[in-house]
């Protein structure tokens, strides 16, 4: 069966240091992935997604970036942080097929103080 | 461009009372609809999709393309049943498909 891992579950981190979430997929082979952050009355929001290794886009613009190092690797990176990227964060996995299900991570909690 | 509303962000009923939490949507194309859900400590998770008419833990939501409406409805509602859900929609983009979400209804079922 397929499983997402998503870590670190929790980080507090000062404005202006750097962050990176990593999720990793297992049990499947080229997913789709995704990246997507939760705060509070505005729902999910997608980052970014990405079809294969080094395939990114980008859905808003941001301070954020997100690379695919490996087929079920997906990183999500900040070279300095900002108050307002404060939140939690998602990753997911879904087959490339229209109309599939997304599977979530446990997700992360961002503190940046 | 793809949009969902979800025009309740919270929702109390009673235990054994009707519950529907409204979704709406926007897009051009052919919607695929979900309904996804969050319970307290849990991962989000999927609840139903409409492509599989099925009934969920009591749940079940028709897509009403007139109305662009895809609500979520349970005849009687059970206290396990108080957690977040999101409307999502999917695209028809084939290998770059994605689902965009709602902003949530928290639904509380009291006793």
């Amino acid at each position: 069966s397929q499983t997402i891992h998503q870590w670190p579950a929790t980080l507090v981190q000062p404005v202006g240091s750097p962050l990176s979430l990593e999720c990793t997929v297992e049990g499947t082979s080229n997913p789709n992935l995704y990246w997507y952050r939760q705060a509070a009355g505005r729902g999910l929001q997608l980052l970014f997604y990405s079809v294969g290794i080094g395939q990114i886009s980008s859905e808003v613009p941001q301070n954020l970036s997100a690379s695919r190092p490996q087929d079920r690797q997906f990183i999500l990176s900040s070279k300095k942080l900002l108050l307002s990227d404060s939140g939690f964060y998602l990753c997911a996995w879904g087959r490339a097929i229209s109309g599939n299900t997304i599977y979530f991570g446990e997700g992360s909690w961002l503190t940046v103080v | 461009a793809q949009r969902v509303t979800q025009p309740e962000k919270l929702l109390s009923v009673f235990k054994g009372a009707p519950v529907e939490l409204k979704c709406n949507y926007s897009y051009s194309g052919s919607p695929e609809l979900f309904w996804y859900v969050q319970y307290s400590r849990q991962r989000l998770q999927l609840l139903l999709r409409h492509i599989s008419r099925e009934s969920i833990k009591g749940f079940t939501a028709d897509l009403n393309k007139g109305e662009t409406s895809f609500h979520l409805k349970k005849p009687f509602a059970q206290e396990e049943d108080s957690a977040m859900y999101y409307c999502a929609l999917g695209n028809s983009g084939g290998s770059n498909y994605k689902l965009t979400f709602g902003k949530g209804t928290l639904l509380t079922v009291n006793p």
